[in-house]
Order: C-alpha cells, then sequence, then structure tokens
C-alpha cells in the first residue's frame, strides 16, 4: 500500500540559509500535519492543512511557512536556518472526514543545520 | 491543561517477559488515544488506538493497550517480550480544535528488551 512521502531524506543547510521539505500525503488523504522532533525529544507538532487550507497551527516559528497544494502534497519552508532547527521532520496524513483520523507518518527528513 | 505523561524514560525488560509501558492523560471528552512505535532512524509507525467500545485494543506486532477510564490510563502491553521489540514509544492523545483534531503526545519511553 501507499505510504506517506517526504523529500529529501536528509539535509545539510548552512546557519542563516533556507530550506524547503516536501510530503506527499497517501492517496486520497486530504490532511497533512507537520512535526518536529529534536534529539531525545517527543515529536511537536508545527502545522496542518485540510483541503489546501490551513487547519491548525502549533509551535511554527515564524521563520518557517507551509502550503498544501492542488495535488494536496505539502510544503515546509524553512528561513534563516539556526543551529537548533536541526531536528528530524515529519509529516503525517489522515482523512479528515474520518470519526477518527488517524494519522500516518512519513519515515521524516533529518535537517542538520551547520 | 490536556496532557499525556509517560512516567518512565526507559523500561528494562527480560527477552519473554511481559511489558508494560504506561501513559496516563489529561483531556476533556472522551479521549481518542493512540500508541506509536519509533524505531532508530525510522519515523514513527502506528501501534493501536482506542476510540470506543472494548476496554481491551490489541494492535500491531502483539501489542495490546488497557483504556482504563477511572485511572485515566492507557498503558501499552506485551505477553512476552522480543528483543526486535526494542524501540522508542509515544503515547498521544486527540484532541479537538474548532472543527480540526491534534495529536498531544507524551515524551516517549525507551523499551529495551535483553536477551
Amino acid at each position: 500500500a501507499a505510504g506517506v512521502i517526504q523529500s529529501p531524506r536528509h539535509l545539510i543547510k548552512e546557519k542563516r540559509e533556507t530550506a524547503t521539505l516536501k510530503c506527499y500525503p497517501i492517496p486520497r488523504h486530504d490532511t497533512v500535519y507537520w512535526y518536529q522532533q529534536g534529539p531525545g525529544q517527543d515529536p511537536q507538532f508545527l502545522i496542518s492543512f485540510y483541503e489546501k487550507m490551513q487547519s491548525d497551527k502549533g509551535s511554527i516559528p515564524d521563520r518557517f511557512s507551509a502550503q498544501q497544494f492542488s495535488d494536496y502534497h505539502s510544503e515546509l519552508n524553512m528561513s534563516s536556518l539556526e543551529l537548533g532547527d536541526s531536528a528530524l521532520y515529519f509529516c503525517a496524513s489522515s482523512l479528515q472526514d474520518r470519526a477518527y483520523n488517524e494519522q500516518f507518518f512519513g519515515p521524516g527528513t533529518r535537517l542538520t543545520v551547520l | 491543561a490536556q496532557s499525556v505523561a509517560q512516567p518512565e524514560d526507559q523500561v528494562n525488560v527480560a527477552e519473554g517477559n511481559p511489558l508494560t509501558v504506561k501513559c496516563t492523560y489529561s483531556v476533556s471528552g472522551n479521549p481518542y488515544l493512540f500508541w506509536y512505535v519509533q524505531y532508530p532512524n525510522r519515523g514513527l509507525q502506528f501501534l493501536l488506538k482506542y476510540i470506543t467500545g472494548d476496554n481491551l485494543v490489541k494492535g500491531s506486532y502483539g501489542f495490546e493497550a488497557e483504556f482504563n477510564k477511572s485511572q485515566t490510563s492507557f498503558h501499552l502491553k506485551k505477553p512476552s517480550a522480543l528483543v526486535s521489540d526494542s524501540a522508542l514509544y509515544f503515547c498521544a492523545v486527540r484532541i479537538s480544535m474548532d472543527s480540526n483534531y491534534q495529536l498531544i503526545w507524551g515524551a516517549g519511553t525507551k523499551l529495551i528488551i535483553k536477551p
């Protein structure tokens, strides 16, 4: 069965650079979530989109932005990168109209900021 | 405030013994509870969930979890541990945010199964 796809899997950037992470949800899923997991920490919710509109916002820094496109894939744009942005970034997708929207997670993108 | 707690940072179990990974929650309304597992260098994988019905929920890889409303707990269990069960386990609860939903996560428990 198709799963959530994230690209790239690994990314190395320097301070003050920008990065773009991509997420391709499971086919027919209409909701995308972004999480950030720092070393030794639990995943922190950043932001979510439903039907291409932002549906919820968590602890996403102002330097970050995200959007969901017409094909439901999503991109997380990160600017003015800081050392503390080094983390594993997960994308998850779900079907919003389910009574329990079980989230399916991608493998994550490991971002290293030098 | 709504929250999820995993009181143990690490749980050590000998292979073949039963294991329990604890989770307690504090949410308003009826909780939707989840367990996820994270193997080294891998993404989070769904294990099981409780929505309603039978308090004992069976999931992947032989895991089960028991929902206890009076104790607001959702402990993860397995009758006989395998070395391959060694991983990081996260408990999560779904909360409603206006017309959308969000998962609140516990801090994670590292499970170490020794041969």
